[in-house]
């Protein structure tokens, strides 16, 4: 079936970078996107941006934008988020989840099951 | 672009039906036939409930039914389970491959 894994919890230090990674199985990876979502405690979701499999395009919401960067690898069949310069703020569960296209298909399923970053000194 | 405005909170008894709207502009949920809506059990991933405003992934039960009028789409759920109880949040394509979610409905089952 298809499936999005990802990486376990993080703890990071206010400054510092997290990536966390999220591993598709049962579907062809590269006819799809990765989308990224984060969720703070108590919050609604929050739309961070996408990656295409296929070619590597991406588009960041612009509030992340020099922040964040997403990858993926062909080869494992897993794409990656790296947020950088870490506040309190980032404390969140982060998300991926699988996009046909983001403008006619622009549904997200399935979803990753989540990872928590948190952020503390 | 702003969150889509949802309710932040509806309930209904069991056997009942409940509404959730989800209001935006002529440049998200107007203007285009992209809406979708999620449900969220506590410290669950969010699941796929209806996509492109009133259709439904297999597995959906038939009691969850999307509609849209102008800038509003609204996710309906007839016949309450106890199980419905959750978070809801809707979603809209907002041009230039960019989405935005709503702030979130949490669902009570009296």
């Amino acid at each position: 079936q298809v499936q999005l894994v990802q990486s376990g919890a993080e703890v990071k230090k206010p400054g510092a970078s997290v990536k966390v990674s999220c591993k598709a199985s049962g579907y062809t990876f590269t006819s799809y996107y990765i989308n990224w979502v984060r969720q703070a405690p108590g919050q609604g979701l929050e739309w961070m941006g996408w990656i295409s499999a296929y070619n590597g395009k991406t588009k960041y919401v612009q509030k992340f934008q020099g922040r964040v960067t997403m990858t993926t690898d062909t080869a494992t069949r897993t794409a990656y988020m790296e947020l950088r310069s870490l506040e309190s703020d980032d404390t969140a569960v982060y998300y991926c989840a699988r996009v046909k296209e983001i403008a006619k298909e622009g549904w997200f399923d399935p979803w990753g099951q989540g990872t928590l970053v948190t952020v503390s000194s | 672009q702003s969150a889509l405005t949802q309710p932040r909170s509806v309930s209904g008894s069991p056997g009942q039906s409940v509404t959730i709207s989800c209001t935006g502009t002529s440049s998200d949920v107007g203007g285009y036939n992209s809406v979708s809506w999620y449900q969220q059990h506590p410290a669950k991933a969010p699941k796929l409930m209806i996509y492109d405003v009133s259709k439904r992934p297999s597995g959906v039960p038939d009691r969850f039914s999307g509609s849209k009028s102008g800038n509003t789409a609204s996710l309906t759920i007839s016949g309450l389970q106890a199980e419905d109880e959750a978070d809801y949040y809707c979603c809209s394509y907002a041009g230039t491959y960019t989405v935005v979610f709503g702030g979130g409905t949490k669902l009570t089952v009296l």
